[in-house]
């Protein structure tokens, strides 16, 4: 399997536009993370799915974040729109379930100007 | 709510060296999972060792050992003959282990850079 895969790897923006990021996690994989890394608070949850129904989003920020799971295969977080504040890596990941370990894509690096 | 803290923002050691990472929780759960993560420069989030809190066992994977003191809410990162390649961030990470409550997300410390010299 080939893992977590997140695209893009990269993306700068302005601000005010809309971005959107993908996470296609390893097949099989019940359970869909979205995690955003900054220097000041680290790595946090934003939202988790469960069989492509979202399960907590407490730890999305603001209604400017949007995460969607339209099947098993695919998932997408959205911005907008976006502003220099939202800068950070964004991972995604995924799991089979609660007993095994979550594994992790290489990550968005986001960059709002 | 649970907590991570890790202590030691950076660290380092010399190559071939034994280095010994800190990282203290809080939970008021019996059942839990606690984890170790690598992030080299690349980013990639490397799973390195983990341990059921319901085992007494430390776990072991290779040149990487924990000490799990579970009284104490303490998991510590051993990293024996240190090479190059262990240069990265360290995170802790704890995962409740409640199936009811349904709390499947990582609760992550802020991460140990650790320096190898060669």
């Amino acid at each position: 399997d080939a893992g977590v895969i997140q695209s893009p790897r990269h993306e700068v923006t302005e601000m005010g536009q809309e971005v959107t990021l993908r996470c296609k996690p390893i097949s099989g994989h019940d359970y869909l993370f979205w995690y955003r890394q900054t220097m000041m608070r680290g790595l946090e949850l934003l939202i988790y799915f469960n069989n492509n129904v979202p399960i907590d989003d407490s730890g999305m920020p603001e209604d400017r974040f949007s995460a969607k799971m339209p099947n098993a295969s695919f998932s997408t977080l959205k911005i907008q729109p976006s502003e220099p504040r939202d800068s950070a890596v964004y991972f995604c990941a995924s799991t089979i379930n609660q007993n095994t370990e979550a594994f992790f894509g290489q990550g968005t690096r986001l960059t709002v100007v | 709510a649970q907590t991570v803290t890790q202590s030691q923002p950076e660290m380092s050691v010399q190559e071939a060296e034994t280095v010994t990472l800190s990282c203290t929780y809080d939970t008021s759960e019996s059942d839990y999972y606690l984890f170790w993560y690598k992030q080299p420069p690349s980013r990639q989030m490397i799973l390195v060792i983990r341990q059921e809190a319901y085992k007494q066992q430390n776990a072991t994977e290779n040149r990487f050992s924990v000490n799990f003191q579970k009284a104490a809410k303490s998991f510590s990162l051993k990293i024996s003959d240190s090479q190059l390649g262990d240069a990265a961030m360290y995170f802790c990470a704890y995962r409740s282990g409640d199936t009811l409550a349904g709390s499947y997300q990582l609760t992550f410390g802020k991460g140990t850079k650790l320096s190898v010299i060669p």
